[in-house]
């Protein structure tokens, strides 16, 4: 079964410290993984996917196959970084079912 | 260039009615997915259509259907609601489907069931 695992629902962290948002899945398979963000009264919008491997404002998130994790991490969070993150992964080849996680409150206290 | 536009925003509906929902994908974009999000399941997949065939449809009761145009705008559409079926309906697009595509979602669509 497809399923994508985020313990925390609130995480709650000071200007300036690291924050790690945590993300198991489960698939058979190679899955395509994915870190969605939604700000304050705007959208769902894409923040990062594991094939890129990239940095988007300064997060970072490593796929562990072995593990089964995909944790997002930024070394020191902005207040600006108060958001929902979803944690989303979907199959390789096309199809764009997306099964996401419950999603985890991110805020960043002054 | 516009992103993708729901409507209506806002919709209460009584039980036993039904609604459709319509989204316009990005232009040029001709996939296009349904999400329902509600604060107890939170997102779930719905359906996925591109050039107008449903390509991939997720756990819901036959009650909800939706449809592709050759425009590749998207309706979706549910009888006889439910009060559960409360809900944030999301549309989302993407170019084609493919692995590595960008998947962009509109704001929703609210609908209130009483």
């Amino acid at each position: 079964a497809q399923r994508v695992t985020q313990p925390e629902k609130l995480l709650s962290v000071f200007k300036g410290a690291p924050v790690e948002l945590k993300c198991n899945y489960s698939y058979s398979g190679s899955p395509e993984l994915f870190w969605y963000v939604q700000y304050s009264r705007q959208r769902l919008q894409l923040l990062l996917r594991h094939i890129s491997r990239e940095s988007i404002k300064g997060f970072t998130a490593d796929l562990n196959k072995g593990e089964t994790s995909f944790h997002l991490k930024k070394p020191f969070a902005q207040e600006e970084d108060s958001a929902m993150y979803y944690c989303a992964l979907s199959g390789r080849g096309g199809s764009e079912k997306l099964v996401f996680g419950k999603g985890t409150k991110l805020t960043v206290n002054p | 260039k516009a992103g993708v536009t729901q409507t209506p925003r806002y919709l209460i509906k009584t039980r036993g009615q039904q609604v459709t929902l319509s989204c316009s994908p990005i232009s040029g974009h001709r996939s296009v997915s349904w999400y329902q999000q509600t604060p107890g399941q939170g997102l779930q997949f719905l359906f996925e259509y591109f050039s107008e065939t449903q390509r991939n449809k997720g756990n819901f009761p036959g009650r909800f259907s939706g449809r592709q145009f050759s425009n590749s705008r998207s309706e979706m559409n549910v009888s006889t609601l439910e009060l559960g079926d409360s809900a944030l309906y999301l549309c989302a697009s993407s170019l084609s489907g493919s692995s590595g595509n960008t998947i962009y979602f509109g704001e929703g669509s609210w609908l209130t069931v009483v």
